[in-house]
């Protein structure tokens, strides 16, 4: 059901930024673009989102590309803390809400 | 504070039983959702409430059933537990409709059947 795809696993050095790429071909002009994570076996933990423009907030930056087929999540200065999975979703809201989540990214930011 | 909270945190129990999961967001959000993380780790979304009022039903077996006395409480009741319901089972809320804006996730509630 997942329509985005994304790399299974990703490395990152403590301190450094982690940039998390998600390709999102058949996105929909009503569809928004989200990103998710989930440390360990805790509840997911929203990020950012994004419908066309860029977008940042105090955790991360959420670069859409002009076709939005694709987008890439910037974690300025990863800690070791923010080794989680990361989900890039798609979807809209309302009664067609069919927000379903990948299988994600591990992000393991090493000392 | 715990924005949204989930009792109990694990449940094991037996097959055929009924067993209940009880869910609080203290957002003042208008709407809540069940969510099931299987042992592959997909994360699929059950069911959503706006308002009390079901909104989002997803192809789950009618052993489930939500209920939501009010706008702060969604809980989630499964009869005749099968092996196969084995999971995680998040809560979440949104201040806005189902699907936009950002949804805040409980710590989820491990079922494990045997």
């Amino acid at each position: 059901d997942a329509k985005t795809t994304q790399p299974t696993s990703m490395d990152c050095a403590e301190g450094r930024a982690a940039n998390l790429p998600c390709n999102h071909s058949t996105i929909s002009g009503n569809e928004y673009v989200y990103w998710y994570r989930q440390i360990h076996s805790q509840g997911p933990q929203y990020i950012i989102h994004g419908l066309k423009n860029n977008e940042t907030n105090e955790m991360a930056s959420l670069i859409i590309t002009e076709d939005r087929k694709s987008s890439t999540l910037i974690l300025p200065h990863a800690t070791l803390r923010d080794t989680a999975v990361y989900y890039c979703i798609v979807g809209s809201g309302g009664s067609n809400y069919k927000l379903t989540f990948g299988k994600g990214t591990l992000l393991t930011v090493n000392p | 504070d715990t924005a949204v909270s989930q009792t109990p945190k694990y449940l094991v129990t037996q097959m055929g039983n009924d067993k209940s999961i009880k869910c609080e967001q203290n957002l003042g959000h208008d709407t809540m959702y069940w969510y099931k993380q299987d042992s592959k780790k997909f994360l699929k979304i059950m069911f959503s409430y706006n308002n009390k009022e079901l909104i989002i039903n997803e192809t789950v077996p009618n052993r489930f059933s939500p209920k939501s006395p009010d706008k702060a409480h969604l809980n989630l009741h499964i009869n005749s537990l099968e092996l196969g319901d084995s999971a995680v089972y998040f809560c979440a809320s949104s201040l806005r409709g189902a699907g936009e804006g950002e949804q805040y996730f409980g710590p989820g509630t491990r079922l494990t059947v045997t």
